[in-house]
């Protein structure tokens, strides 16, 4: 099955500053990737998703590059707030309507 | 995106009893996943279920342990059995909707 990693595992930035997080993944037949963000005690909330017929998605402070030949991908926050401080998840996936697979996830905190 | 309703939001078992976790979804969804989170882990997959057919588990899952149902196309049921306290976890159930996966609020089941 798919096989996702994920770095950092932990991240502190300052506020204001970027953020981020890197994701490789195994099967190259994977071709939706999406992130989710999980604040303490509270289910995932997917924040971005990138297909693979695309190289780059952006919403607002948040982007995510995909890489498919090296198959990787990341997520960049930039001027981070301290409501960013959360853990992160990267997931892989077939195709839409199939399970997907998650990273190990990033723990961000954003120093005010 | 799709509401889910899922439910024991927590609970606290015995050793050996077993535990029936419930989602319900607003809308009709042609596959509901079923999560387990570790206290600071990150989500794996325990298995796939579809409306008329026997579920889809993930390597390390069996059906005696983790039966599912899946009556309709709203709703699944996930049962812990013979519980011990390394079950102790984050349950959680996930459909794919137009925003992407979402998932519902999780089970914190404790063992004792």
């Amino acid at each position: 099955g798919e096989n996702v990693e994920q770095h950092p595992s932990t991240l502190s930035v300052q506020e204001g500053d970027s953020a981020v997080i890197k994701c490789t993944y195994s099967d190259s037949a994977s071709n939706y990737f999406p992130w989710y963000k999980q604040e303490l005690g509270k289910r995932p909330q997917l924040i971005i998703d990138i297909r693979s017929n695309v190289g780059e998605k952006k919403d607002q402070r948040i982007a995510v590059t995909l890489n498919k030949t090296a198959k990787h991908f990341s997520l960049h926050i930039t001027e981070t707030q301290p409501e960013d401080s959360a853990v992160y998840f990267c997931a892989a996936s077939l195709r839409t309507g199939n399970q997907f697979y998650f990273g190990t996830g990033t723990s961000l905190t954003v120093i005010p | 995106s799709a509401v889910i309703s899922q439910k024991p939001s927590r609970d606290i078992c015995q050793r050996g009893t077993s535990l029936t976790i419930q989602c319900q979804v607003d809308s009709q969804v042609t596959m509901m996943f079923w999560y387990r989170q570790q206290p600071g882990q990150s989500l794996t997959l325990i298995a796939t279920a579809n409306q008329g057919s026997e579920a889809t588990y993930e390597s390390g899952f069996v059906i005696d342990k983790f039966p599912i149902s899946r009556p309709n196309l709203t709703f699944s049921t996930l049962t812990v059995s013979n519980m011990s306290p390394e079950d102790s976890s984050i349950y959680l159930c996930s459909v794919e909707d137009t925003q992407g996966y979402t998932f519902g609020s999780g089970t914190r089941l404790t063992v004792v």
